[in-house]
């Protein structure tokens, strides 16, 4: 059964600083991994995708990597602002299973002015 | 500016009441999917759909939860009777079969008194 996994569970950060958010997952056929943004009291918002078959994405000052074999990926966060505090949450999209998605827990980030 | 949408946004009742759950995902999206979010456990998948026909409801309880498409442009989640575990945020999303990215409503949020 695939269990995702993030750390760390919270973090608060002084703005302007890089931080890396982690995932494991210990069943390593996935045909994606995705990162999402979640804001208090909204819905989800997808930020990255990555395919099985590649090892990062970009998007601005976000950076996800993906090593399927160890079953990790780190979403970097280049010069944080306040404007990223949420939670973050990532999740693998395994194969045979139709595109059900199978999230962490989450990382409650706040960037602090 | 397409999204999905759900109604009602928040919903307030009491134990044995019948709640329903109303979705309207994205016009030309053939994929709809149903997910509970609790503290405790996270984003689950309880049902999902493709072209209105049900393919995995095995997240769902089902001696009180029903999901439904009547038309393309319609999704239901109903319970009944609701109980005081049932509280929750139940989030729907949808998405085009063969490209993996779900774009998510803004979420029911369920207290069961």
């Amino acid at each position: 059964k695939q269990e995702v996994t993030q750390i760390p569970a919270a973090l608060s950060v002084p703005e302007g600083e890089n931080l890396v958010l982690n995932c494991s997952f210990t069943d390593s056929a996935i045909y994606n991994l995705q990162w999402f943004r979640q804001d208090p009291g909204k819905g989800l918002t997808s930020l990255l995708l990555i395919q099985s078959s590649q090892r990062e994405q970009t998007s601005g000052r976000l950076n996800a990597s993906l090593d399927k074999s160890s079953g990790r990926s780190t979403l970097y966060i280049a010069a944080s602002q306040p404007g990223d505090s949420a939670t973050y949450l990532c999740a693998v999209q395994t194969y045979n299973q139709g595109g059900k998605l199978i999230f962490g827990q989450g990382t409650e980030l706040s960037v602090k002015p | 500016d397409a999204r999905v949408t759900q109604t009602p946004r928040d919903k307030v009742t009491e134990m044995g009441q019948e709640v329903t759950m109303r979705c309207q995902p994205i016009l030309g999206h053939n994929t709809v999917f149903w997910y509970r979010q609790t503290m405790m456990q996270g984003l689950e998948l309880l049902a999902y759909f493709r072209n209105r026909a049900p393919l995995d409801d095995s997240g769902m309880p089902k001696d009180r939860f029903s999901a439904e498409m009547p038309d393309a442009t319609l999704a239901t989640l109903k319970i009944q009777p609701s109980e005081p575990r049932d509280s929750a945020v139940y989030f729907c999303a949808s998405g085009l079969h063969g490209q993996e990215t779900q774009y998510f409503g803004p979420g029911t949020r369920l207290l069961v008194l």
